[in-house]
């Protein structure tokens, strides 16, 4: 089945420690994306990427970083820098980032600081 | 810039009756507007989106939206809500005025079904 693939589930980082969460989609999507949510804040875009070997920082991009050596593949690694690095983040592709077209999430990883 | 606000955080309704999610938006030129569903600990799921044309739009588990320009709302609606709808809806639009625009999320309504 074509979607989205985000590893793992669940993340444990102690501090001044940095981790990196996978994101890999089998849907030939250009674009894709890396979304930050807390409780009551909705969604914030961490990183979003165009096309390969090009990424643009979000509006929360302090403390993370991003690679997009391969089309199917858009790591995201959380920092020692970011320093309130526990909630929830979502991963998503879509075909076109300049049209109508829908964005597709994957199910979530949970990062927890321990 | 463009914004969307989802005006209550949590909607009641009892199993059967109709149901609406409140949705209202500011973009600059014309808008693309789109539903998610989240279920607890899980992903955002597609439900509907407005692209252009017909103003009331159909979309999965009998979920519908009207999109309203003049109002600018695209408002959430189901004619008989079911147990299993409990969730969070996140309404979502981007502007499609011309270059990168990213999507630009509510902070979503928590919708509670009772039986």
């Amino acid at each position: 089945d074509g979607g989205i693939t985000q590893s793992p589930k669940y993340l444990f980082r102690k501090e001044g420690q940095n981790v990196t969460l996978s994101c890999e989609q089998n849907l030939n999507h250009d674009a894709m994306y890396w979304y930050r949510q807390d409780p009551g804040q909705g969604l914030r875009l961490i990183y979003y990427s165009q096309i390969v070997n090009d990424f643009q920082k979000g509006d929360i991009a302090e403390g993370y970083s991003v690679s997009r050596e391969k089309k199917e593949s858009f790591p995201l690694t959380v920092t020692s820098a970011q320093k309130n690095p526990t909630a929830f983040y979502l991963c998503a592709s879509t075909s076109g980032a300049k049209s109508g077209n829908t964005i597709y999430f994957g199910e979530g990883s949970w990062l927890t600081v321990v | 810039a463009q914004s969307v606000a989802q005006p209550e955080d949590q909607v009641n309704v009892a199993e059967g009756n109709p149901l609406t999610v409140k949705c209202t938006y500011s973009v600059s030129g014309n808008p693309y507007l789109f539903w998610y569903v989240q279920y607890p600990n899980r992903g955002l799921q597609f439900l509907l989106k407005y692209i252009t044309g017909d103003n009331l739009v159909k979309g999965s588990y009998g979920f519908e939206a009207e999109f309203n320009k003049s109002q600018t709302s695209f408002h959430l609606k189901k004619p008989s809500a079911l147990v299993s709808d409990s969730a969070l809806y996140f309404c979502a639009v981007r502007d499609h005025s011309g270059g990168y625009q990213k999507v630009t999320f509510g902070i979503g309504t928590k919708l509670q079904v009772i039986p």
